[in-house]
């Protein structure tokens, strides 16, 4: 059974940091993984998604990098806003029974101060 | 394309009231999926329907049920609301194309069950 780890839980920084976003995953037999913000009360945000095959994927001051065998991927936030402040949720994708379905991190929870 | 859409919004119901949770997409997708995200729990999968006439159960059906008769809706039942059912509900739709597989989610139905 896939089990996802997000680390850290939550993150506060000062406006203009670059920053990483931790997520690892046990089953590395995945096809893709996404990265998803959520912000409070709503719901969720497709940012980036990373297909088995591709080491990186970027989005503007996004930028997603997977290592599929050792079960870990990063999401690289840079010169952060306050505007970024939100949960940040990863989930890879295992095709199979249950194809469509992801499983999520806990997420990490970002402050940007201004 | 409106997305997916979730109705309603918010929802207060009493323990042992039933009541039904609404999901559509308009992007023709083949798979949908209910979720709950709990605090300290993170999104966990309660259903979910690879297409038209097929679903099965997620990691948390108890308490639920749900049927797929078109490729647009894909509606939540909470046969008999129990407090534990407390707890902000998500519905997504997805389609893969290869190794992709993308996900898109509702806005939410938070439902407190008092």
């Amino acid at each position: 059974k896939q089990e996802v780890t997000q680390i850290p839980a939550a993150l506060s920084v000062p406006e203009g940091e670059n920053l990483v976003l931790n997520c690892s995953f046990t089953d590395s037999a995945i096809y893709n993984l996404q990265w998803f913000r959520q912000d409070p009360g709503k719901g969720l945000t497709s940012l980036l998604l990373i297909q088995s095959s591709q080491r990186e994927q970027t989005s503007g001051r996004l930028n997603a990098s997977l290592d599929k065998s050792s079960g870990r991927s990063t999401l690289y936030i840079a010169a952060s806003q306050p505007g970024d402040s939100a949960t940040y949720l990863c989930a890879p994708w295992n095709y199979g029974g249950s194809q469509g379905n992801l499983i999520f991190g806990k997420g990490t929870k970002l402050s940007v101060k201004p | 394309n409106a997305g997916v859409t979730q109705t309603p919004k918010f929802q207060v119901l009493k323990t042992g009231q039933s009541m039904t949770l609404q999901c559509a997409q308009d992007m023709n997708h083949e798979y949908m999926s209910w979720y709950r995200q709990d605090p300290g729990m993170g999104l966990r999968l309660i259903h979910y329907s690879v297409g038209a006439g097929i679903t099965d159960q997620g990691e948390v059906p108890n308490g639920y049920n749900v049927s797929r008769s078109t490729t647009e809706d894909f509606p939540l039942r909470l046969l008999s609301a129990a407090p534990s059912q407390t707890s902000v509900y998500f519905c997504a739709s997805s389609y893969s194309t290869g190794s992709k597989n993308i996900q898109y989610f509702g806005a939410g139905t938070r439902l407190s069950v008092l």
